[in-house]
């Protein structure tokens, strides 16, 4: 399967604990971009990576939420001290380089769950 | 964000009728994409259309851009039970943003 991965699916975890999800995008993807989803919303823009360097971040993206892509391939996103609101779908998406704003491809989520 | 709006929120029809969402936006745009999500699943790419193109046609599936009224549709010929989900479009802010920003979305649900 060579579409966007992003493990674990599902996590369950008590409010305060540290969470950490990945995120293996299309191998020859350079753009990759985390959104988050709640129940009945349309995805909302994270933060958005070109090859290792993060370009954009939401002002979503508290001082808890940290996102790295270490070498350009895959890519992590930690929340930290997990509070009830941060319960979402988690979702990742890569793209070429070029040609810039073209459709973005989504992996299956992580789904969290704070309680 | 600024999400768009879409209507209907939710629409029922019977397989075989044909199905037609709207999308409205607030900045220029690039182009406008929409997008299908199954029931807890990630999203699928549909089609795109250009800022400078007023419709596009893909299988089924027809979309229109107006961009003097910042609006779309998506219409569903021939719907087929396959079809039930929530069909979301999305489109690249101006000002050089490059995240997504997505509409709050149309739960379709097509009624054998």
């Amino acid at each position: 399967d060579t579409g966007v991965s992003q493990n674990p699916r599902h996590k369950i975890t008590k409010r305060g604990q540290n969470v950490t999800f990945r995120c293996d995008p299309i191998s020859e993807h350079n753009r990759l971009y985390w959104y988050r989803q709640t129940l009945g919303q349309g995805p909302e823009f994270l933060t958005y990576f070109q090859n290792e360097a993060q370009l954009e971040k939401s002002r979503l993206l508290s001082d808890r939420f940290s996102a790295e892509r270490p070498k350009g391939s895959f890519s992590t996103l930690e929340i930290q001290r997990t509070e009830q609101g941060d319960s979402a779908m988690y979702l990742c998406a890569s793209s070429p380089g070029q040609p810039q704003r073209t459709e973005a491809f989504f992996g299956q989520g992580t789904r969290l769950t704070v309680v | 964000s600024q999400q768009g709006e879409e209507d209907p929120q939710a629409l029922s029809i019977q397989e075989g009728e044909n199905a037609t969402m709207n999308c409205s936006y607030k900045t220029s745009i690039n182009n406008l994409q929409w997008y299908r999500q199954n029931s807890g699943r990630g999203l699928v790419h549909l089609i795109l259309i250009r800022s400078n193109e007023r419709e596009k046609h893909s299988g089924r599936l027809r979309v229109t851009l107006d961009t003097s009224k910042k609006s779309s549709s998506l219409l569903i010929t021939a719907s087929r039970a396959a079809d039930t989900a929530s069909y979301f479009c999305a489109w690249y802010s101006g000002g050089g943003a490059d995240g997504l920003t997505f509409g709050k979305g149309t739960h379709l649900i097509i009624q054998p």
